[in-house]
């Protein structure tokens, strides 16, 4: 099942630069798009989200933007802080399938000082 | 912050026996949900409870599994009989209503292995 999709399994920037995120998925049908943080052994950390009706949601140093004819969703870090360094995954949900996550594989993010 | 906690963290277990991972959701939150992480595999959803009832559930989600809110707090899966592949990092999560899209807040996980 390959509804979500992150290409890139990893990324590594430089402290103060900007990170992007990538994620596309095939079904049209999903109506709400979130990130998530995730460290080792913990669960995965909400971080920002978007409605399908939204092209664009900032929060602090996290913007989320949504390109729905293109089926593409990318989340940017500006500035990436080492604490940033984490597997970020993306996730889509479709509220008439009970809102159920479908996660991406997720990208890990290594930001170095 | 309110926060989802699970217990335990870790849990061993011999193949073809019982376990009951425990989860304690936001205290308004009204869906609750399961998820599993094979170790270097996706996040992937197995079930999601609402009303004292299961929503909707995944093939993952078979006989074996099940899903219970014995009281006002906590949210259980029970696996009846593990097996190897049931190893695994265990998430619950909750969510507080359907009326808009709405965030999941998921606890720290319960790792799973079955020996």
């Amino acid at each position: 099942d390959q509804q979500v999709k992150q290409n890139s399994p990893s990324l590594s920037v430089q402290e103060g630069r900007i990170s992007i995120l990538n994620c596309d998925y095939t079904n049209s049908m999903f109506d709400y798009f979130l990130w998530y943080k995730k460290y080792p052994a913990e669960g995965p950390t909400f971080l920002i989200s978007i409605s399908s009706i939204k092209d664009k949601n900032e929060d602090g140093r996290f913007t989320v933007f949504l390109n729905k004819s293109a089926k593409h969703l990318s989340l940017h870090i500006v500035p990436s802080q080492p604490g940033d360094s984490a597997v970020y995954f993306c996730a889509a949900s479709e509220k008439a399938a009970g809102n159920k996550l479908t996660f991406g594989g997720g990208t890990r993010v290594l930001v170095k000082p | 912050e309110p926060e989802v906690t699970q217990t335990p963290s870790h849990q061993v277990t011999q193949m073809g026996q019982e376990v009951i991972l425990r989860c304690v959701p936001i205290s308004n939150h009204l869906y609750f949900y399961w998820y599993r992480q094979i170790l270097g595999q996706k996040v992937e959803f197995l079930v999601s409870f609402y009303n004292n009832e299961i929503s909707e559930k995944s093939e993952i989600f078979d006989d074996q599994f099940s899903v219970e809110r014995p009281d006002g707090s906590n949210f259980t899966l029970k696996i009846r009989s593990t097996k190897l592949e049931d190893s695994a990092m265990y998430f619950c999560a909750s969510r507080l209503d359907n009326n808009a899209p709405d965030t999941q807040y998921f606890g720290p996980g319960t790792r799973l292995t079955v020996l």
